[in-house]
């Protein structure tokens, strides 16, 4: 069964430094999202990509964080200098499947700590 | 106010029992809700979807929404300990399914033996 996939599971970085989350989407999939959820707290949305471009993003998505979709099958959280509050699971979405278009399938995490 | 508000419990029933989860929410434009199951150091896996109010059924679980009271609840009838984990309550604005879900809190479901 396909399944969204997150590199690496567990990424410890020292404040101030640059963070890559990798993912992988389900292959066939047209939408992608990155969510985070702090410890104890909502998941909450960062951003959604379509067609090669953010089509939303909310107020905690600023210019610290970027997106990318570097090849056919990669997409990628970066974080450009990490804060102590970045500190989160990190959750890549994607959506699109034919007939269940609605559904978003989420990866199993990347757990970011920020020293 | 937040948008979507759920008791995170935790909630703890025996074997058998049926379990009641519920959500409020505030934004009228809110048309599509669904309920998300998430076991300990796992991503969130849908449960149930529906679109505006009404009941869904799928096997054991049901679905409510009412947006005349902007309430949302999950039923899970004959509960199994296999259905311990944080239930999240999520909603999606506007006239399209896809885009930003919004999550409530989550309760922590406990079904012991």
């Amino acid at each position: 069964e396909p399944e969204v996939t997150q590199t690496p599971s567990h990424q410890v970085t020292q404040m101030g430094q640059e963070v890559i989350l990798r993912c992988v989407p389900i292959s066939n999939h047209l939408y992608f999202y990155w969510y985070r959820q702090i410890l104890g707290q909502k998941v909450e949305f960062l951003v959604s990509f379509y067609n090669n471009e953010i089509s939303e993003k909310s107020e905690i998505f600023d210019d610290q964080f970027s997106v990318e979709r570097p090849d056919g099958s990669n997409f990628t959280l970066k974080i450009r200098s990490t804060k102590l509050e970045d500190s989160a699971m990190y959750f890549c979405a994607s959506s699109g499947t034919p007939g269940l278009e609605d559904e978003q399938f989420f990866g199993p995490g990347t757990r970011l700590t920020v020293l | 106010q937040k948008e979507v508000e759920q008791d995170p419990g935790p909630l703890s029933v025996p074997e058998g029992a049926i379990v009641s989860l519920n959500c409020t929410y505030s934004n009228s434009a809110f048309q599509y809700f669904m309920w998300y199951r998430q076991y300990s150091r796992k991503g969130p896996e849908l449960l149930m979807y529906t679109y505006s109010s009404g009941n869904k059924e799928d096997g054991r679980f049901t679905a409510q929404v009412d947006k005349s009271s902007k309430y949302i609840s999950l039923f899970i009838r004959d509960s199994q300990p296999s259905d311990s984990a944080t239930y999240l309550c999520a909603t999606i604005a506007g006239g399209t399914s896809y885009g930003k879900l919004t999550f409530g809190q989550g309760t922590i479901l406990t079904v012991h033996p």
